[in-house]
């Protein structure tokens, strides 16, 4: 039974659409989180959420919107997909404290062309 | 701000070689570290954590000490596998409830194993 799932796991769209990418979490933690990856592998955090509460929200273009229907889902939708968009997504969940473990699904790996 | 810095990759080694991969960071007050592992087309895993100054994580034979002295997390293994091989992340939380939990990284740190 998948800890965190996100779908799809493939995504290949063309520049100017919009698309969303889905996550959810049965291990009942309080906190989830997007990372982005780029193509040098390097991980950094997008949003996270605390118990459907945006609480982290970094430098990132208005396009990208996270939604928290509830406190084991968290959605990220993007508009206007741009080339640069293009990336391994990941999300996470963690019981937030500063010594927990985040748990990551498999990944999103989206391509704009 | 937070930062977390690895040695540049990537490593090759033989199969039995004896791994380092060094990790150094900056933080305010006494993070948790951790070493996460991502294997081809999969998420991170935890490899290993420590959460307070001389801890040591161990896992799979790997292990790493919390060395807050040299302000450093370096992951060792004394003998690696060709199943080692994959991408490693060293990585940090800040403490204090406003961090919830959220992990800055290392650039990672692509390790091969040849047989």
């Amino acid at each position: 039974d998948t800890a965190v799932s996100q779908t799809p796991k493939y995504l290949v769209t063309q520049m100017g659409n919009d698309k969303s990418i889905k996550c959810e979490q049965n291990l009942g933690h309080d906190t989830m989180y997007w990372y982005k990856q780029d193509s040098k592998k390097f991980l950094k955090i997008m949003f996270s959420y605390n118990n459907k509460e945006l609480i982290i929200n970094e430098t990132v273009p208005n396009r990208f919107s996270p939604k928290s229907p509830d406190k084991a889902h968290l959605n990220l939708h993007i508009n206007s997909l741009e080339l640069g968009d293009s990336a391994v997504y990941f999300c996470a969940s963690s019981q937030g404290g500063a010594g927990t473990e985040a748990f990551f699904g498999q990944g999103t790996r989206l391509t704009v062309v | 701000g937070n930062s977390v810095t690895q040695m540049e990759g990537p490593v090759t080694l033989s199969e039995e070689a004896f791994l380092t991969i060094n990790c150094t960071y900056t933080a305010t007050g006494y993070p948790s570290l951790f070493w996460y592992v991502q294997y081809p087309g999969e998420g991170l895993q935890l490899l290993l954590k420590a959460t307070k100054a001389d801890d040591k994580g161990s896992n799979k034979g790997f292990e790493a000490t919390y060395r807050k002295e040299t302000t450093s997390f370096h992951l060792e293994k004394g003998s690696v596998q060709v199943s080692d091989s994959a991408v490693y992340f060293c990585a940090l939380v800040n403490a204090g409830g406003t961090s919830y939990g959220k992990l800055t990284f290392g650039q990672g740190t692509i390790l091969t194993v040849h047989p």
